[in-house]
């Protein structure tokens, strides 16, 4: 099955500044790479997500990369404030009906 | 629209206790999934059900079962509790191919 790694496992950064996660997955077949946002407590819920024949999104202060060819993707999020804080997992799915995780990201912001 | 609901919220079993977790969605959502949330491990897959009547094995299928009992529910149930199975529980659902997953509150469990 697909194996999803994503780095790092914990970031701070200042309010202000950005912040980047990057995840690698194995599977050429994978189509799909949302990115969850989850806060302490909660389900996690989706930011924002990609399709293999995009290369780049943007929505407001986050943008996600795909590069098909290395098998990666990468989360960036710009003028961090605290309320960015909050754990972070990237997905890859095959044709829709299974999403393999990574291990999750925890960003903190400091005011 | 509530979305995805669990119940319960929390649960503490025994050793060997069996429960059942409820998952619904008002969403008319076709698949539905059951995962579990260990720290440092992210989301792993324990079942899905792709449509109503169907249901698969996911990465960590072993001391559960699931039941689609219609289109709005989806049931993940420990026959026979084991510590290994302390975790936060998460219910998800998702209209269809490469479509965003929504997911419940969780449910603690922990067994001791």
């Amino acid at each position: 099955g697909e194996n999803v790694e994503q780095h790092p496992s914990t970031l701070s950064v200042q309010e202000g500044d950005s912040a980047v996660i990057k995840c690698t997955y194995s599977d050429s077949a994978s189509n799909y790479f949302p990115w969850y946002k989850q806060e302490l407590g909660k389900g996690p819920q989706l930011i924002i997500d990609i399709r293999s024949n995009v290369g780049e999104k943007k929505d407001q202060r986050i943008a996600v990369t795909l590069n098909k060819t290395a098998k990666h993707f990468s989360l960036h999020i710009t003028e961090t404030q605290p309320e960015d804080s909050a754990v972070y997992f990237c997905a890859a799915s095959i044709a829709g009906n299974q999403f393999y995780f990574g291990t999750g990201t925890s960003l903190t912001v400091i005011p | 629209n509530a979305g995805v609901t669990q119940t319960p919220k929390f649960q503490v079993l025994k050793t060997g206790q069996s429960m059942t977790l409820q998952c619904a969605q008002d969403m008319n959502h076709n698949s539905m999934y059951w995962y579990r949330q260990d720290p440092g491990m992210g989301l792993r897959l324990i079942y899905y059900s792709a449509s109503e009547g169907t249901t698969d094995k996911g990465e960590v299928p072993n001391g559960y079962n699931v039941s689609r009992l219609n289109k709005r529910e989806f049931s993940l149930r420990l026959e026979s509790a084991a510590p290994s199975q302390t975790s936060v529980y998460f219910c998800a659902s998702h209209r269809g191919m490469n479509t965003e997953a929504f997911f419940g509150q969780g449910t603690r469990l922990t067994v001791v």
